[in-house]
């Protein structure tokens, strides 16, 4: 049972580039979440998905992308990377609770820097 | 939105010693849960508490729904609490806290 993993853990791109952050969680939990988190700073909710099949815009979803994959997988896509998207990216993934989220765990992160 | 602030932003204790850290919200929430940043970056889930009490080894957590606030005891704090502890609420989607960032010296 390895939890929340995430793909991968280091990642420098350039101005412009593409590219995609895996999650994948075997909990077989419904819910999962793509945060960012920047220095000195609380995590922000990003996008996610409160079951397969559906996607929704958090707190700072501009720039981004995500597709839930499976009930397994959720990604997360820059399609043209910028500075300010320089941060750590936290996936996680809950049962819910109705409308509520139940108790998260947390995937180990990806630094990005983009150059 | 919701807005939600911890307290004290940093905290420096000596081994052994006992803390609590403070997490007051804007607004009613159903969900208020207590997470652990290690200094290596990891998150750990602490506490889903969204009222009342609980405890977990040297860790306790008190919620106080209708004043807004929760509370996180750490008593006899070892040099592995160190890190930062995040209080998240939602009512619909958690909105984290900017944490309490704790040092414990041996």
């Amino acid at each position: 049972n390895a939890g929340v993993t995430q793909t991968p853990k280091f990642q420098v791109l350039k101005t412009g580039q593409s590219m995609t952050l895996q999650c994948a969680q075997d909990m077989n939990h419904n819910s999962m979440y793509w945060y960012r988190q920047d220095p000195g700073m609380g995590l922000r909710l990003i996008y996610y998905s409160a079951s397969e099949g559906t996607t929704d815009k958090g707190e700072v979803p501009n720039g981004y992308n995500v597709s839930r994959l499976n009930k397994r997988e959720f990604s997360l896509r820059l399609e043209s990377a910028a500075p300010s998207q320089t941060s750590v990216y936290f996936c996680a993934s809950s049962r819910p609770r109705g409308l509520n989220t139940d108790t998260q765990y947390f995937g180990p992160g990806t630094r990005l820097t983009v150059l | 939105g919701i807005q939600v602030e911890q307290s004290p932003p940093d905290l420096i204790l000596q081994e052994g010693a006992n803390s609590t850290l403070r997490c007051n919200f804007s607004d009613s929430v159903n969900n208020l849960q207590w997470f652990h940043q290690n200094p290596w970056g990891q998150l750990i889930n602490l506490f889903y508490i969204p009222s009342g009490t609980k405890q977990n080894g040297r860790l306790s957590a008190t919620t106080v729904a209708t004043e807004r606030y929760s509370l996180l005891y750490i008593s006899s704090s070892q040099t592995t609490d160190s890190g930062v502890y995040f209080c998240a609420v939602s009512q619909n989607k958690l909105i984290f806290g900017t944490g309490t960032l704790l040092a414990v010296q041996p």
